[in-house]
């Protein structure tokens, strides 16, 4: 079945420092969503990807997806303690949404 | 106006025992999901619900099943429950109409004792 990674599992930063997180489909993609999970918390919906070779950006947070549709990243620019979470990213796959395992950003003040 | 609600937060069982978890979708939503999520992993999508009918189910044992009421909202079932069956359960809603975001609950923790 379609399989989505990510990497890193985990990243640690100093607060200021950019950050970026990588994700890759098994298969082709018809749309990518990320979300973030605090800790303790539940997943938040970020954004959805639908283009080949778009780019969105919220705030200091860019959202990337790959021309072949298949790859996407989410880039933070000069991190604060306050985006310290899980990131995810999920496609739609052979059930509604497929999720990676995440990337785990901690932000060392 | 509510978001996704679940019940309970929390939840201890033991092994061989059966649990049922409740669901509100957000207002004007009409399409729920259950996911499971161990420590350290991701969600895993167990089975969606539309007009009260299963749509889709993940790759989840016959002991996990559901029910959609009228008002939409939802239950999960699992029953002779297993160690391995400790994790986050969380329940999205989103509109059948709206392709894309799934709006989470904050989950119920079960623990298999």
């Amino acid at each position: 079945g379609q399989q989505v990674m990510q990497i890193p599992q985990y990243q640690h930063v100093q607060e200021g420092e950019d950050f970026t997180t990588y994700c890759n489909s098994s298969t082709t993609l018809s749309n990518i969503q990320w979300y973030k999970q605090r800790p303790g918390g539940h997943p938040v919906f970020l954004i959805q990807l639908v283009k080949s070779g778009e780019v969105k950006k919220q705030k200091r947070l860019t959202f990337q997806f790959g021309e072949a549709k298949k790859n996407s990243s989410l880039h933070i620019t000069a991190t604060q303690t306050t985006d310290v979470g899980t990131y995810f990213c999920a496609g739609p796959g052979n059930t509604p949404l497929v999720f990676g395992k995440g990337t785990r950003l901690s932000v060392i003040a | 106006d509510a978001g996704v609600t679940q019940s309970p937060t929390h939840l201890i069982k033991t092994r061989g025992q059966q649990v049922t978890l409740r669901c509100s979708p957000k207002s004007g939503h009409d399409t729920v999901s259950w996911y499971q999520q161990a420590l350290g992993q991701g969600p895993q999508f167990i089975f969606q619900y539309y007009e009260e009918e299963e749509r889709q189910r993940g790759n989840f044992p016959d002991r996990f099943s559901g029910h959609q009421f009228p008002n939409y909202s939802s239950e999960l079932n699992v029953n002779a429950l297993l160690l391995g069956d400790s994790a986050l359960y969380l329940c999205a809603s989103s509109s059948i109409s709206v392709k894309g975001e799934q709006f989470f609950g904050p989950g119920t923790r079960l623990t298999v004792l």
